[in-house]
């Protein structure tokens, strides 16, 4: 089945320093959607991208939705020690009538203090 | 609002047993959905459900069965376990199709051996 390319896999950076990821697809999305999970929870909304070329923001989060609506970044500024987790992104498209989602592979992301 | 909730959050089965994952959302969501996570592999869409009484399969529906007889509960069953079904299973819902993502349960953690 379609996965989506997101990279990197791991990030190890120092508390304060900004982050960004990214996500690419072959196939174009309706909505592009960032979800963070931490440890033994299910996957949480961070942030939803309707528009071709929306950029949105969510306090010290920004993600963007590609022209092309088959990519999508996500930036973290001035991160601290709660931004610690994995970060996925989905690709949401209407299909068979259901909201189908397809799921990157995840940003695993280590703060140092 | 207890959101999406997951019974159990550990279980142990031998190889050939059976089980049944039980899902429940208390925000008069129509559509559910059944998720498998696996390492470096993202959420991969078992079965889904556009409403009571209704399933349709997703992407890796083999060895699994799913029920819909209530509009709150969505379970997923596995009626012969085996190994590669050693997994954390996810449990999603939405109010519909055009809404921002997936609201997802906490997860259950299956090892098969």
């Amino acid at each position: 089945g379609q996965q989506l390319n997101q990279s990197p896999q791991s990030m190890f950076i120092q508390e304060g320093e900004d982050v960004s990821m990214n996500c690419t697809s072959s196939s174009i999305f309706n909505t592009w959607l960032w979800y963070k999970q931490d440890p033994g929870e299910g996957p949480v909304l961070l942030i939803a991208l309707y528009k071709a070329g929306e950029l949105t923001s969510n306090g010290r989060l920004t993600a963007q939705f590609g022209i092309t609506r088959k990519d999508s970044f996500l930036n973290i500024s001035a991160s601290i020690p709660s931004d610690v987790g994995i970060y996925f992104c989905a690709g949401q498209r209407l299909s068979q009538g259901a909201q189908k989602l397809v799921f990157g592979q995840g940003t695993r992301l280590t703060i140092n203090p | 609002n207890a959101g999406v909730t997951q019974t159990p959050k550990f279980r142990v089965l031998k190889t050939g047993q059976s089980m049944t994952l039980l899902c429940a959302q208390d925000m008069n969501h129509e559509y559910m959905y059944w998720y498998r996570q696996d390492p470096g592999m993202g959420l991969r869409l078992i079965h889904y459900s556009v409403g009571e009484g209704t399933t349709a399969k997703g992407e890796v529906p083999d060895g699994y069965n799913v029920s819909r007889l209530k509009k709150q509960n969505f379970l997923l069953g596995l009626e012969s376990a085996a190994p590669s079904q050693t997994s954390v299973y996810f449990c999603a819902s939405s109010y519909d199709m055009t809404g921002p993502g997936q609201y997802f349960g906490p997860g259950t953690r299956l090892t098969v051996t």
